[in-house]
């Protein structure tokens, strides 16, 4: 089983479109947990942390479940500018990040 | 101002050569990490230094070497290249205690021949 399993979709919806991502992690030792994002051709960057208390950032909300080992993220009201891909990312608490292969998300005029 | 940077950007050699990746970062951070992504778009952590000090090897065969001369460099040696070294490597780094907030360098896409 891997470590960090998502969707790889691509997920296509119209701008202004509510699209959620979902990921589950495997180590129940996990520690923290966030959402990169990966524009095609380019490098991740650091999107949002993700707290068990969820967090929200603008248009972004992420959740965690621990119980269920889950970790979500919202997208509200999609921009073009959000095509990319988006990785979970888990922290097992061995100085090193462990990432999902990432969910497709196009968004379309 | 580049914060991470990493050349050559291209790379594409043949079988069995050596070949070297640099990687500088400019944010004074204490911690580089080398990254492979294959493509199958999986990121998977190869090497982490600390103020030049191998924190995590993570099974890579000893064809790869890395090399830090100083802490905001990290260079990666790739001996007896291989088909199934192409992919994407990526280099990033994170200051020492926020080690979960990393930034990349733009990769460098390796193809064998």
């Amino acid at each position: 089983r891997k470590e960090v399993e998502q969707d790889p979709g691509p997920f296509n919806v119209p701008e202004g479109a509510t699209v959620a991502f979902n990921c589950t992690y495997s180590n129940s030792a996990s520690q923290s947990f966030f959402w990169y994002r990966q524009d095609c051709r380019k490098e991740p960057k650091l999107l949002m942390s993700v707290y068990s208390s969820g967090n929200e950032d603008g248009r972004f909300t992420a959740q965690l479940n621990r119980a269920s080992q889950y970790i979500s993220l919202l997208i509200r009201d999609s921009k073009l500018s959000d095509s990319a891909t988006y990785l979970c990312v888990v922290d097992t608490g061995r100085r090193a990040l462990t990432f999902g292969s990432g969910t497709r998300l196009q968004v379309q005029p | 101002d580049t914060a991470v940077s990493q050349t050559p950007k291209y790379l594409v050699t043949q079988m069995g050569n050596d070949k070297s990746i640099k990687c500088e970062q400019n944010l004074g951070h204490d911690t580089m990490y080398w990254y492979k992504q294959d493509s199958k778009k999986f990121l998977k952590i190869m090497f982490s230094y600390n103020n030049k000090e191998l924190i995590i090897n993570e099974t890579v065969p000893n064809r790869f070497s890395p090399k830090s001369p100083d802490k905001a460099h990290l260079n990666l040696h790739i001996n007896s290249l291989e088909l199934g070294d192409s992919a994407v490597y990526f280099c990033a780094s994170s200051p020492i205690k926020v080690y979960n907030e990393q930034f990349f360098g733009p990769g460098t896409r390796l193809t064998v021949l």
